[in-house]
């Protein structure tokens, strides 16, 4: 079993609409987590860092991290065509373990 | 300070060659990373140093590689008799503990 589980998609949703990406991880000592965006042949870009259970909120983004059920979530309000991108999580022990990333493109 | 710089952007090497890359974190970061992604894949780690300390080292990174990062400032990774298997994107990330992980845009490596 990966450390960190997240489905690769592709996701395509109308500009617009509301985003949900998901991840599942295995480690309960995992105590950051983390979004990266990343554009293609570019490196991540840290998009949200949380450390506790519950929901933090940055702009059109809200990251949550539920530690009883190992699940973290990102959302994404009013997507735009620019948000189109390889969407990857990561938690955290001494280094850090990512999902495969999920693909995502907002159609204008 | 610009962020994670990473050299050469992109390597092009016939097999069998040996190939260095090279990583200058943000300055005030003591941490500093490589991951190694190949597409359709998240980064996957390879070792990590706190300063001058190679603290891990992942079994992706064969004897064939080695990384070091001798005053606790920038840091190098070779890798020797490149493989075809080797080619991906080599990435850089350096924190101040867990703050601020911050990645580098990659040297992208194809072997031929």
């Amino acid at each position: 079993q990966k450390e960190v589980e997240q489905d690769p998609g592709p996701l395509s949703v109308p500009e617009g609409a509301i985003v949900s990406l998901n991840c599942t991880y295995s480690n309960s000592a995992f105590q950051y987590f983390m979004w990266y965006r990343q554009y293609s042949r570019k490196g991540p870009e840290l998009l949200m860092y949380t450390y506790s259970s519950g929901n933090k909120e940055d702009g059109r983004f809200t990251a949550q991290v539920d530690k009883s059920s190992k699940y973290i979530s990102l959302f994404i309000r009013d997507s735009q065509p620019s948000d189109s991108a390889t969407y990857l999580c990561a938690c955290t022990g001494n280094q850090f373990y990512f999902g495969t990333g999920t693909s995502l493109t907002v159609i204008p | 300070d610009t962020g994670v710089s990473q050299n050469p952007r992109h390597k092009i090497t016939k097999r069998g060659q040996n190939v260095t890359f090279r990583c200058d974190p943000i300055s005030e970061h003591n941490r500093l990373y490589w991951y190694r992604q190949t597409l359709g894949q998240g980064p996957e780690f390879l070792t990590y140093f706190q300063n001058e300390a190679q603290l891990e080292k992942s079994r992706l990174l064969s004897d064939r590689f080695s990384a070091e990062r001798p005053k606790g400032s920038f840091s190098t990774l070779e890798i020797q008799r490149t493989e075809q298997g080797d080619s991906a994107m080599y990435l850089c990330a350096s924190s101040y503990g867990n703050n601020g992980y911050t990645f580098g845009s990659g040297t992208r490596l194809t072997v031929v």
